[in-house]
């Protein structure tokens, strides 16, 4: 079934440890997305791309990086973990139809940094 | 720089009655507008969006109508019931960036 999905659904570190979050899509869409979100709040936009080797920093200052590599695959990397990266990440690839774009949203990762 | 203002921050209604959410933005040139709902706990999912060629659309229980000259843009819930207790969040195409920027978010609480 043509969907995106995030891996994992749930995640408890220590701090200074090295994270990736993963982020795959089968509905090949070329641009893809990385929000953060506190439960019930605002959607801050990280990351970017427009397609494979394209990658744009978002509006919210962030220390993960990302990569696109492949069209289906995006993930989200901290190379050191703190609690202030404690929220939730949400993924989303979009479908351009006329000049509207559609985002579809993954079931996002909870991280939580001890 | 692109920017979405969405209002209220929060809605309480009664279980029945209608329900508004606004939303302005600033760029003139923004030409699709669409709106996200997001249950607790669940992924945000497209509900109803409006091209900037039409005025008013609707979908069943829900509509939205876009005032360009204004730049602003509304959801309109009629017959509110709990099921329609979430969070919603408008968005505008801005054409120049080629991207869509969110509002802050509306918690809506439908109360029996």
């Amino acid at each position: 079934e043509a969907d995106i999905y995030q891996t994992p659904r749930y995640l408890v570190i220590g701090t200074g440890k090295k994270i990736t979050l993963e982020c795959s899509q089968t509905m090949g869409h070329d641009k893809m997305y990385w929000y953060q979100q506190d439960p019930g709040m605002e959607l801050h936009l990280i990351h970017y791309s427009y397609g494979v080797n394209s990658t744009e920093k978002g509006d919210l200052s962030s220390e993960s990086t990302v990569s696109r590599i492949r069209t289906e695959h995006f993930p989200l990397t901290l190379e050191s973990a703190r609690p202030s990266h404690t929220s939730q990440y949400l993924c989303a690839s979009s479908r351009m139809y006329r000049a509207e774009e559609k985002l579809f949203f993954g079931s996002g990762t909870q991280l939580s940094v001890l | 720089g692109e920017n979405v203002e969405q209002h209220p921050s929060t809605l309480s209604v009664q279980e029945g009655d209608s329900a508004v959410i606004k939303c302005t933005y600033s760029d003139s040139a923004s030409n699709y507008f669409p709106w996200y709902k997001q249950e607790l706990g669940k992924r945000p999912q497209l509900i109803i969006d409006i091209r900037s060629n039409v005025g008013e659309k609707k979908d069943q229980r829900i509509a939205v109508t876009l005032n360009k000259t204004a730049k602003h843009f509304s959801l309109h819930i009629t017959e509110t019931q709990p099921e329609d207790s979430a969070v919603y969040f408008c968005a505008a195409t801005f054409t120049g960036f080629q991207k869509l920027v969110f509002g802050t978010g509306t918690r809506l609480l439908v109360s029996p």
